[in-house]
């Protein structure tokens, strides 16, 4: 049973630069959400999807945009980036309460 | 003041050790709570999810007190292997929408 997976596993990007990071969820989980996480902080709520709809959306600008396809997988962009954006991004999926996480992006901007 | 926060550490105990985290959380419509660990530059793994007033799962207890928002994580005989990262999570209002993540508390066990 493959647990979540998300692609590219690592990318680097110029500022103003724009990049989509891919997420597919564990078998059987309709939900994903979306964290970023700065280097020594704890994940920070970015959004999540559910039935291809945005359920609910954390504190980060419009820059920030997704996608939920039929299938459930999920799509992560960015705009307009900006050095600040650098972190690892998180993808996680659930059925119910726990959520699951995948191995993460990591973006680098410079 | 943070919505979930953590002693960040470091936490250095000897192999064979009693080790215990503290979190608190500030939100009293949060109902489940999760505590989650997490190796260097790797995602986090859930490791106990706390919904009444606590779980055990081997050499690992949880604990909730809603009436401190106040919840635990009791570690027994320490490993070398546990030496991690451990996040205190809670859900937000609702138990199937957005988590919310302490800061992390960081544990090195010694030979």
């Amino acid at each position: 049973d493959a647990g979540v997976t998300q692609s590219p596993t690592h990318l680097i990007k110029t500022r103003g630069q724009q990049v989509t990071l891919r997420c597919s969820p564990k078998s059987g989980h309709d939900t994903v959400s979306w964290y970023q996480q700065a280097l020594g902080q704890g994940p920070q709520f970015i959004f999540q999807y559910y039935e291809e709809e945005e359920r609910q959306r954390g504190n980060f600008p419009d820059r920030f945009s997704g996608h939920q396809f039929p299938n459930y997988s999920s799509e992560l962009n960015v705009n307009a980036l900006l050095l600040g954006d650098s972190a690892l991004y998180l993808c996680a999926s659930s059925l119910g309460i726990e959520q699951y996480f995948g191995p993460g992006t990591r973006l680098t901007v410079t | 003041r943070k919505e979930v926060e953590q002693d960040p550490g470091p936490f250095n105990v000897p192999e064979g050790a009693t080790v215990a985290f503290n979190c608190t959380y500030s939100n009293s419509a949060s109902q489940s709570f999760f505590w989650y660990r997490q190796d260097c530059r790797k995602e986090p793994k859930l490791l106990m999810s706390v919904y009444s007033s606590g779980n055990e799962d081997g050499r690992f207890t949880a604990q909730l007190n809603r009436a401190s928002q106040y919840i635990s994580l009791l570690i027994r005989d320490s490993k070398l292997s546990d030496s991690a990262t451990y996040l205190c999570v809670a859900h937000g209002s609702s138990n199937t929408g957005k988590l919310i993540f302490g800061q992390g508390t960081t544990l090195q066990v010694k030979p």
